[in-house]
């Protein structure tokens, strides 16, 4: 069993639609991240959150720390946000990861 | 933009052989961090160095070794290459071992033939 889940796997949406991923975690941690990759590979840190919420233009990270549980929301999106987002969790000194979720937005 | 490159973009290696692909922190980073992602999978944990020395390690096998220069730059060498070590490899940097944000590299595409 993973350590970080996430969900969904892959996730298709039309434009301008409110999209929620999510991420549970199993373990103590002392901070999570939440990552965009893109076709080609490198990634870009969205937000790292220890705790409550945080917002980014149309993005938005939530974390419950007792639930063991975050969410990103993206509202109001658009085909260029399609890319892999994924979760990441920090342990001790090493990020553990999720498998990502695949969001592709049609226009 | 965040700083950290890689080198070599993409490389192609033969079972057996040995790669060393490398690493430049962001300016001011002392720690490094080594990661490897196969087609459809999360990064998964290689090792961490910081301020030269290692900080921990994956589960990965010896033939996987790294070294962090005096400059916090990094190299992550494999020995004896295998079919399964094709993957994308990417490096973070963190300010230090405490600091929790993590900036990425583009990565460094490896296929093993």
């Amino acid at each position: 069993k993973n350590e970080v889940e996430q969900s969904p796997q892959n996730l298709t949406a039309q434009e301008g639609e409110f999209i929620t991923i999510n991420c549970s975690y199993s373990v103590g941690i002392s901070a999570l991240h939440w990552l965009q990759q893109h076709p080609g590979g490198g990634i870009v840190s969205l937000f790292m959150l220890s705790s409550g919420k945080k917002k980014h233009g149309r993005l938005i990270a939530t974390i419950n720390i007792q639930e063991k549980h975050s969410s990103l929301h993206i509202t109001a999106s658009h085909p260029r946000d399609s890319a892999v987002y994924i979760c990441a969790v920090l342990y001790g000194n090493k990020l553990v990861f999720g498998a990502g979720t695949i969001l592709r937005v049609k226009s | 933009e965040t700083g950290v490159t890689q080198s070599p973009t993409h490389l192609i290696k033969t079972r057996g052989q040995q790669v060393t692909l490398r690493c430049s922190s962001q300016s001011g980073h002392n720690t490094v961090s080594w990661y490897q992602q196969a087609l459809g999978q999360g990064p998964q944990f290689i090792f961490q160095y910081y301020r030269e020395e290692e900080n921990g390690r994956g589960n990965f096998p010896p033939r996987f070794s790294g070294l962090q220069f005096p400059n916090y730059s990094s190299e992550l060498n494999v020995n004896a290459l295998e079919l399964d070590d094709s993957a994308l490899y990417l490096c973070a940097s963190s300010l230090d071992l405490w600091n929790t944000e993590a900036f990425f590299g583009q990565g460094t595409r490896l296929t093993v033939v």
